[in-house]
Order: C-alpha cells, then sequence, then structure tokens
C-alpha cells in the first residue's frame, strides 16, 4: 500500500526566514507522481509541483526549491526568503502511475509571522 | 487547467437529512473525483464518477451513503445522506487536468448539527 508522511503537524517561522517541510512517501511501485499542494485559509488546493520518479532533477520556482530523493524516498519543499502570505496548510501527495487516488499525507499547517 | 465551480461553498445541515453537493467543469472530463476533508486533517477519495457508469466508491465509502451522479462530461453531484455530525467535512471534487495533476474545486463546507 502507498503512505505519504509529513511528520511536522506545524511549523512557524518569523517572516524571511527560509523553512523546509518534509515528505516521505513509500511505495513499492517504480513509476509514480509526487506532488505539493498549497491550502491557504480559504480552502481550495492550489496545485504547486508534480515530480515524476524517473526525474530526480531538483526544482526551482522563485522562493521555492523542491529536493527529490528516491534513496531516501523523500520529496522535501523549501521556501525561501518566507512571506506572511506563504501562510497555509501544504500537502505532499503520491499518485502510481495508472492508478486513479491521490495518496495526501497528513499536511504540515505553516504559520509565517510577521 | 480546468476550472471547477462547487456549490454550496457550505452549509450547516440538521442531523438526519441530506443534502446534495453540485459540481461543474469549464471543458469536459471523463472522470470526476470526490474528496473529503474531515476537520484537520488529510484528504481521502470518496469515489470516482464516470459519465455513463456508476460511481467506483473507495474503501469505506458507500454508495447509499454517498450516491454519485454524472449525468455529462461537465457536472457532476455528490448527496450525504442521512447526514450525522461526523460527516460534517470540506467536500472537494476534482478533475484530471494536465497530465496526472489533479485540479480541485473550492470545495463544499459542510457542519452537521
Amino acid at each position: 500500500a502507498q503512505k505519504v508522511t509529513q511528520a511536522q503537524t506545524e511549523i512557524s517561522v518569523v517572516e524571511k526566514e527560509d523553512v523546509t517541510l518534509d515528505c516521505v512517501y513509500e511505495t513499492r511501485d517504480t513509476t509514480y507522481y509526487l506532488f505539493w499542494y498549497k491550502q491557504p485559509p480559504s480552502g481550495e488546493l492550489v496545485f504547486l509541483i508534480r515530480r515524476n520518479s524517473f526525474d530526480e532533477q531538483n526544482e526551482i520556482s522563485g522562493r521555492y526549491s523542491w529536493n527529490f530523493q528516491k534513496s531516501t524516498s523523500s520529496f522535501n519543499f523549501t521556501i525561501t526568503a518566507s512571506q506572511v502570505v506563504d501562510s497555509a496548510v501544504y500537502f505532499c501527495a503520491l499518485r502510481l502511475q495508472g492508478a486513479q487516488k491521490l495518496v495526501f499525507g497528513q499536511g504540515t499547517r505553516l504559520t509565517i509571522n510577521p | 487547467s480546468a476550472v471547477i465551480s462547487q456549490k454550496p461553498s457550505r452549509d450547516i445541515c440538521q442531523r438526519g437529512t441530506s443534502l446534495t453537493i453540485q459540481c461543474q467543469v469549464d471543458s469536459q472530463v471523463t472522470m470526476m473525483f470526490w474528496y473529503r476533508q474531515q476537520p484537520g486533517q488529510s484528504l481521502t477519495l470518496i469515489a470516482t464518477a464516470n459519465q455513463g457508469s456508476e460511481a467506483t466508491y473507495e474503501s469505506g465509502f458507500v454508495i447509499d451513503k454517498f450516491p454519485i451522479s454524472r449525468p455529462n462530461l461537465t457536472f457532476s453531484t455528490l448527496t450525504v445522506s442521512n447526514m450525522s455530525p461526523e460527516d460534517s467535512s470540506i467536500y472537494l471534487c476534482s478533475v484530471e487536468s494536465g497530465a496526472n495533476v489533479l485540479t480541485f474545486g473550492a470545495g463544499s463546507r459542510l457542519t452537521v448539527l
């Protein structure tokens, strides 16, 4: 069975600090996709990134970066120079090739304090 | 990516009643997915709805409790039947929007008293 673990339930930092959200996944399949979604207080889920299992290149998008390491089954998300607007719950998720279901982690509530 | 509209955005309901949530997509899609997010929890897939066939339910979810309709390629409804306080959740509709990426609606926040 597939599983996604986000061990950090809540993180609170001061604005402009860097923060890393951890994500560890479990699957026996070799082809899969990993995702990060942001859920701001308004409730909608905002797609941030998709990574397939064959692409271990790290990705940077503005202040956001993602570190995918198959050797440790981790897909961590770093926000550089955090801002108050980054405050949200962040979900890591896993989807197997050909499967319908997106398996979510428990989420990390990130609070950026001014 | 697809734009999804859900109605109602929120509702407060009495125990024992039923509520139907609507999901409208701005493009034709083969599959639509219904997820539940209980308070402070993660998201769990309830069922997958294909047009022209019965929905496929995940373990722990049954058609009598969560009947789903999919009359065409842009619309689906999820009914939460005979509600109890334990059904208080956010219900989210989603569709595949781009290769293996799911786009979600804003959700329907349901409170059962």
